[in-house]
């Protein structure tokens, strides 16, 4: 069955540290990928998304995503977080013979320490 | 502004009580979406529908029925038959379906009395 595994649930980091955050597929053919971020009592915000093409994706608030096929794998990263980046994360896929029908992680919970 | 409006926010359910959640859009979409968020599990697909008068279920459509009248309108029932309906509840569209991105609302939280 197709899955997404976010295998981290809580992760914190310094302000001004670097982050990454890991997500794993699991599908017979590449699937289309998306982070999401989520605040509090909010709905979700898509970050990026990968369809094809350029493995290294760029995002909105400076993320960026690398598409990794022989690792099954579409970690989110940034240089440098702020206060503001505390949240969850979110990793989700969907392929064409689906619809569109996402499948999404578990979540990442980011915590900032100041 | 174009966007997705769900409603209400906040929302509570007595026992044997059906409960409707609305999510409006004015994004011109033809697909729509339902999700259940628990704590921990990510998000689960309820219903879907990629154009009016047809709807799928999702992975956990017991205890949920849906419509779609209306291009812009996919509102959810949550039916007595759902005995752990409370959850965060996000409704979502997009162009169309095949690895479009989907544009989230900002959500309804129901509970139980």
């Amino acid at each position: 069955a197709q899955s997404v595994t976010q295998p981290d649930i809580h992760i914190t980091v310094s302000e001004g540290a670097s982050l990454e955050l890991r997500c794993n597929y699991s599908y017979g053919a590449t699937p289309y990928l998306f982070w999401y971020v989520q605040s509090p009592g909010q709905g979700l915000q898509l970050l990026l998304k990968y369809f094809s093409g350029d493995t290294l994706v760029q995002g909105i608030k400076g993320f960026e995503a690398e598409f990794k096929r022989s690792q099954s794998s579409f970690n989110l990263r940034k240089p440098s977080v702020h206060w503001s980046d505390a949240a969850e994360y979110f990793c989700a896929a969907t392929i064409m013979e689906y619809g569109n029908k996402l499948v999404f992680g578990a979540g990442t919970i980011l915590r900032v320490k100041s | 502004d174009g966007g997705i409006t769900q409603s209400p926010k906040y929302l509570f359910r007595k026992e044997g009580q059906n409960v409707t959640l609305s999510c409006e859009q004015n994004l011109n979409h033809d697909a729509m979406y339902w999700y259940r968020q628990d704590p921990g599990q990510g998000l689960r697909l309820i219903y879907y529908s990629q154009i009016v008068n047809d709807f799928q279920k999702g992975d956990i459509a017991e205890g949920y029925s849906v419509s779609r009248e209306k291009k812009e309108s996919f509102p959810l029932t949550v039916t007595s038959a759902q005995k752990n309906p409370t959850a965060f509840y996000l409704c979502a569209s997009s162009i169309g379906l095949a690895g479009n991105i989907q544009y989230f609302g900002a959500g309804t939280r129901l509970s139980v009395l």
